[in-house]
């Protein structure tokens, strides 16, 4: 299965700045999405990041907030603009080929 | 919109007791089904996952889950967990009408007393 190299691990972030978040995988896949966790909580989806076409978000989420960019089938990255505390989680990537499998997150912290 | 429902947000038992997780799911169509644990501090791990076949699946760390169609349920087992089994297990489900979307339920912790 596909291995995802997500960074930064974690990071402390005035409200107000924006964090982008990369997600790497070393093998081609069609389908990536971004999750995030907020503090004990399950998993919630964010978008799926289409190649060559604007994310497709769900529910709650809008690209102002979380613009992504997927420029090729490796690589995607998730920005998190105009933090807040809320904002407050952990991210992450998950890729789809023979399964779904996840990168190790981004611990993010909004003071 | 499928969704996934872990009835059990808080298990507490002793090493060597059985744990039975349960989960069921609101999609009527094909779907797949995820088991993943997270240990605390790390990141997600597949205990095992359902596509088709015997509907009993055996995972890793002698985990094992039943898909009961007729039931939607996707419960989870392991005849006698030990303490390295405290962590949050999380149900997921993928249908592949809905964009091969993974959805998860809200978990389950589990905290196994030495």
């Amino acid at each position: 299965s596909a291995v995802i190299s997500q960074k930064p691990s974690r990071d402390i972030c005035q409200r107000g700045t924006s964090l982008t978040i990369q997600c790497q995988v070393d093998s081609q896949v069609t389908m990536m999405f971004w999750y995030r966790q907020q503090p004990g909580q399950s998993l919630t989806l964010i978008a799926t990041a289409n190649q060559g076409s604007e994310a497709t978000y769900e529910s709650g989420f809008v690209i102002d907030k979380f613009p992504i960019s997927r420029p090729n089938l490796t690589f995607s990255t998730l920005t998190v603009s105009n933090m807040s505390p809320e904002d407050s989680s952990i991210y992450l990537c998950s890729v789809y080929d023979v399964g779904y499998t996840f990168g190790s997150g981004t611990r993010l912290t909004v003071v | 919109a499928q969704s996934v429902s872990q009835h059990n947000h808080h298990v507490i038992l002793s090493e060597a007791a059985s744990l039975e997780l349960g989960c069921n799911y609101s999609y009527g169509g094909t779907v797949n089904l995820f088991w993943y644990v997270q240990y605390p501090g790390q990141h997600l791990q597949l205990l095992l996952k359902y596509f088709s076949g015997d509907p009993l699946v055996k995972g890793i760390k002698g985990f094992e889950a039943e898909f009961i169609k007729s039931k939607f349920s996707f419960n989870l087992r392991k005849p006698s967990v030990q303490w390295s089994d405290t962590a949050e297990y999380f149900c997921a489900v993928n249908a592949e009408a809905a964009g091969n979307k993974l959805t998860f339920g809200g978990g389950t912790r589990v905290l196994v007393k030495p």
